[in-house]
């Protein structure tokens, strides 16, 4: 089974809104990964945890806040988002290793984010 | 660093053709990943195929396979038998094969839009 599911598939959300986005995966992946993708642009990478622990940031405003509570889960919470940050989230995952790789990620439906 | 580079902004294929989408990268790793994804407009990215670095045989499945020529710095995708459902945009991309912290970072081209034409 290669299926990560993503809730919720479409997200509108005011200014002063606190909101999160979830994401599972049942494949016994150790690293997962969040992506922000513009329309007609190639996705972002915002943040990637490796074995439950955040090992990637790519210099993302506070306002996005991750949490891996466990090896098939993966959060975003977000508080108090620009209309700029209206795009595609996008959760993925794939093996882990110091050595083996590079290993495909699977990528999850998305969700389509609208901020008011 | 590494750069993936993408030429085909737009490309059209009639139906039950052959078309060939173009990748060129760029990178100082010795060893390392190539990938190609396919995002219909649905919005969920899928992996297709995938080419290691020192693999000698070029990748195939099933319709997909992967023209690479190390020399060149080239991982061109050709999709036979084209189907309308190939319609979708396409991502080239790379990753070094090794991993300090065991998650391995994609480097994305800009992607190509494929159009199969009835």
């Amino acid at each position: 089974d290669t299926e990560v599911t993503q809730t919720p598939k479409h997200l509108v959300m005011g200014m002063t809104n606190k909101k999160s986005l979830k994401c599972e995966q049942h494949m016994g992946h150790r690293a997962m990964y969040w992506y922000k993708q513009k329309a007609k642009k190639p996705p972002e990478l915002m943040f990637v945890y490796s074995y439950e622990k955040l090992s990637i940031n790519e210099s993302v405003p506070s306002r996005f806040s991750p949490e891996c509570p466990n090896s098939s889960l993966l959060n975003l919470h977000l508080h108090a988002l620009q209309p700029e940050d209206s795009a595609l989230y996008l959760c993925a995952s794939s093996h882990a290793g110091l050595a083996g790789g590079p290993f495909e990620q699977y990528f999850g439906p998305g969700t389509r984010l609208t901020v008011t | 660093a590494q750069k993936i580079t993408q030429t085909q902004p737009g490309m059209f294929v009639q139906e039950k053709e052959a078309v060939t989408l173009d990748c060129t990268y760029d990178t100082s790793d010795q060893s390392y990943g190539l990938f190609w994804y396919k995002q219909p407009s649905s919005g969920e990215m899928i992996f297709l195929i995938y080419q290691g670095s020192y693999d000698e045989q070029n990748a195939t499945e099933g319709r997909y396979s992967l023209n690479f020529q190390k020399a060149r710095k080239s991982a061109n995708l050709v999709i036979s038998a084209s189907q309308l459902g190939d319609s979708a945009m396409y991502f080239c991309a790379m990753s070094p094969a090794y991993s300090g912290a065991g998650s391995y970072q994609l480097t994305f081209g800009k992607g190509t839009k494929l159009s199969v034409i009835p």
